[in-house]
């Protein structure tokens, strides 16, 4: 059963940069056939997709936040990473890692969710 | 990308049948069988309900549906239960990328 487990600051000053990691355990990040995402959920309101990695280190990011998105991956470790840069109140939200199917882009397995808030 | 468009609301009784749409573009949902469907219970993460379209993953209840007609796709969920009322949220592959619906919060009378 693989699992996903966010970590990382819960609350992150603005103009500042987000950093989280995802850690996976029961599976193999390098073994193939998933992308490894970050979704993002503001308060009350609906899902927002910000980007995936593959194991090989290709990424893809969502157009409206590609200009301040990082993502990486650490295989050794079986973990990814999200990084936001120049963060502002409305990137307050519940960050979740997921793991994604290649050729399919459905979302099989998520991690529980961490709030992060962005306040001075 | 713009978030593909659900109903706010769909509501009913135990045991009735309702159907949740979810209209995207030529460009997301009418351009791939890629569309998805995901339910979410307050404060948990969302679980997969139905990809592929029409698939369901092992575990989830046949009382899960999913079709698709041009731009629009549908989740129907027949036999409604209490347990059922949540969130849901579509979901289809464009471009490289991802884009969510708007989410739909059905409530069971």
């Amino acid at each position: 059963q693989v699992q996903l487990q966010e970590s990382g600051p819960g609350l992150v000053k603005p103009s500042q940069t987000l950093s989280l990691t995802c850690t996976v355990s029961g599976g193999s990040i390098s073994s193939g056939g998933y992308y490894w995402s970050w979704i993002r959920q503001h308060p009350g309101k609906g899902l927002e997709w910000i980007g995936y990695i593959y194991y090989s280190g290709s990424t893809y990011y969502n157009p409206s936040l590609k200009s301040r998105v990082t993502i990486s991956v650490d295989t050794s470790k079986n973990q990814f990473s999200l990084k936001l840069s120049s963060v502002t109140a409305a990137d307050t939200a519940v960050y979740y890692c997921a793991r994604e199917k290649v050729g399919g882009y459905d979302i099989d397995y998520w991690g529980q969710g961490t709030l992060v808030t962005v306040s001075s | 990308q713009s978030a593909l468009t659900q109903p706010a609301s769909v509501s009913g009784s135990p045991g009735q049948s309702i159907t949740i749409s979810c209209t995207g573009t030529s460009s997301d949902v009418g351009g791939y069988n890629y569309v998805s469907w995901y339910q979410q219970h307050p404060g948990k993460a969302p679980k997969l309900m139905i990809y592929d379209v029409s698939n369901r993953p092992s575990g989830v209840s046949n009382r899960f549906s999913g079709s698709k007609s041009g731009n629009t796709a549908s989740l129907t969920i027949s036999g409604l239960q209490a347990e059922d009322e949540a969130d849901y949220y579509c979901s289809s592959y464009t471009s490289s990328s991802l884009v969510f619906g708007t989410g739909t919060k059905v409530t069971v009378l």
